[in-house]
This record gives C-alpha cells, sequence and structure tokens, in this order.
C-alpha cells in the first residue's frame, strides 16, 4: 500500500469554479502535511502546510483529519493560473524517517476560460 | 526565503556517458538533502538520503554504484549518474530543509529547480 494515495484526476473546471481534492495516509504517525503545487516540467513548490484545524490562504483551504487519516484541499474561484499538478505530501520525520517526505502521485488540474 | 539551487538544469548526452549534478542550499545550512527522480506523469519517487560527511541511505532499487551521492559540506550534495543509458533518462530533483527547523512539524523542504536528464 503507498503511503500517499491521491486521485490523479484530471479535473477539468471552468475559471471561477470551486474544486475540492482528497489524499489519505497509511502512516498514522505522520507528523506533517503539505500541499505543494507542481508546474510541467517544474519542481514542486510548496502551496501551503496543512494544520489539524484546518487553515485557509487567500482561494485555498486545507483540512486535515487524522482520524480518518484524510486531507484535502478546496480551491475556490478557479483561475487560469491555477492550472497545475498538485501533490499531497506527507512527512512522518521519526527515526529512519527524519525529513523523509512522501508524495501523492498528483491531482493533475485544468481551469479552462 | 530559503533558496535551493541545482545545476544543470539540462543535460544532454550519449550513452555511457558519467553526469553529476549539483545541489546548493544557498542561504542555510542542511546536514540531510534528499535526491528524488521522477518519470514523466509520475510523482516523485525518493532515491537516496544523502548526509552530510557520511555514507548516503538509498532506497530499495536503487543501486548505490549506479548513482554515486557525495555530500562533503553542509550546503552542497551531489549525485553522479555513472555511465548513464537511455533509461536513466528522468527529471533529477533535490531537496533540503533547514537544518535549524529539524524537530518542528510542518516545516517545508526546499527544492532545487531539478535536472531535466537526456541521455541518447
Amino acid at each position: 500500500r503507498k503511503e500517499v494515495e491521491q486521485d490523479p484526476g484530471p479535473f477539468n473546471v471552468p475559471e471561477g469554479a470551486t474544486v475540492a481534492f482528497n489524499c489519505t495516509y497509511s502512516n498514522s504517525a505522520s507528523q506533517s502535511f503539505f500541499w505543494y503545487r507542481q508546474d510541467c516540467r517544474k519542481e514542486p513548490k510548496l502551496l501551503m502546510s496543512v494544520y489539524s484545524s484546518g487553515n485557509e490562504d487567500g482561494r485555498f483551504t486545507a483540512q486535515l483529519n487524522r482520524a480518518s487519516q484524510y486531507i484535502s484541499l478546496l480551491i475556490r474561484d478557479s483561475k487560469l493560473s491555477d492550472s497545475a499538478t498538485y501533490l499531497c505530501v506527507v512527512n512522518i520525520d521519526r527515526g529512519s524517517t527524519l525529513g523523509r517526505l512522501y508524495f501523492g502521485r498528483g491531482t493533475q488540474l485544468t481551469v479552462w476560460p | 526565503g530559503a533558496v535551493v539551487s541545482q545545476h544543470p538544469s539540462w543535460v544532454i548526452c550519449k550513452s555511457g556517458t558519467s553526469v553529476k549534478i549539483e545541489c546548493r542550499s544557498l542561504d542555510f545550512q542542511a546536514t540531510t538533502m534528499f535526491w528524488y527522480r521522477q518519470f514523466p506523469k509520475q510523482s516523485l519517487m525518493l532515491m537516496a538520503t544523502s548526509n552530510e560527511g557520511s555514507k548516503a541511505t538509498y532506497e530499495q532499487g536503487v543501486e548505490k554504484d549506479k548513482f554515486l551521492i557525495n555530500h562533503a559540506s553542509l550546503t552542497l550534495s551531489t549525485l553522479t549518474v555513472t555511465s548513464a543509458h537511455p533509461e536513466d533518462s528522468s527529471f533529477y530533483i533535490c531537496s533540503a530543509r533547514d537544518l535549524r527547523t529539524w524537530g518542528r512539524v510542518n516545516q517545508p523542504q526546499h527544492f532545487g529547480d531539478g535536472t531535466r536528464l537526456s541521455i541518447l
């Protein structure tokens, strides 16, 4: 079983739409959670960390449910520039896995005009 | 903000050539750096963990004699793909985390720009 599972999509939505991505992780000892964004042929860039209480950054809202080991990302009022692959990333950060990130395969989003 | 510089960004070379990729943390120290590989339409896969002053830790299935890692200082790790073949063509990315953030949760890693390796 993979450490992080994501629906690969693709999601194709019009500008202004609201879109939600989901992710599950298998290791209950996971401590840190992130959403990264990766544009085609580029390196991943941090979009936001995910906190247990949920957090919002402008049009982006992230939620974490530790009981069900589930992470979500909600994008409101989608822009053309939001088109990218969104990576769910988990860090166990303990013992032999210290600092190691586990990546989901990514969810592809295309926003059309 | 924290910056990781990776060089070169693009390499095209003949089969059998060895290719060296550098990863530098520009404004922070990193005792540990990570090397990933990404094939088209797939996720990043960790190849190895580079440890300053000691041997790298390789993931299962990654040949340590094929992918040589050297982490000689707190700001530089190098990955050398020895005798590269077409199947080694991929996108290689390094990441590093500021030494000062170890032990704190939700501290992100910083990625280099990646190196696109094409072996003919």
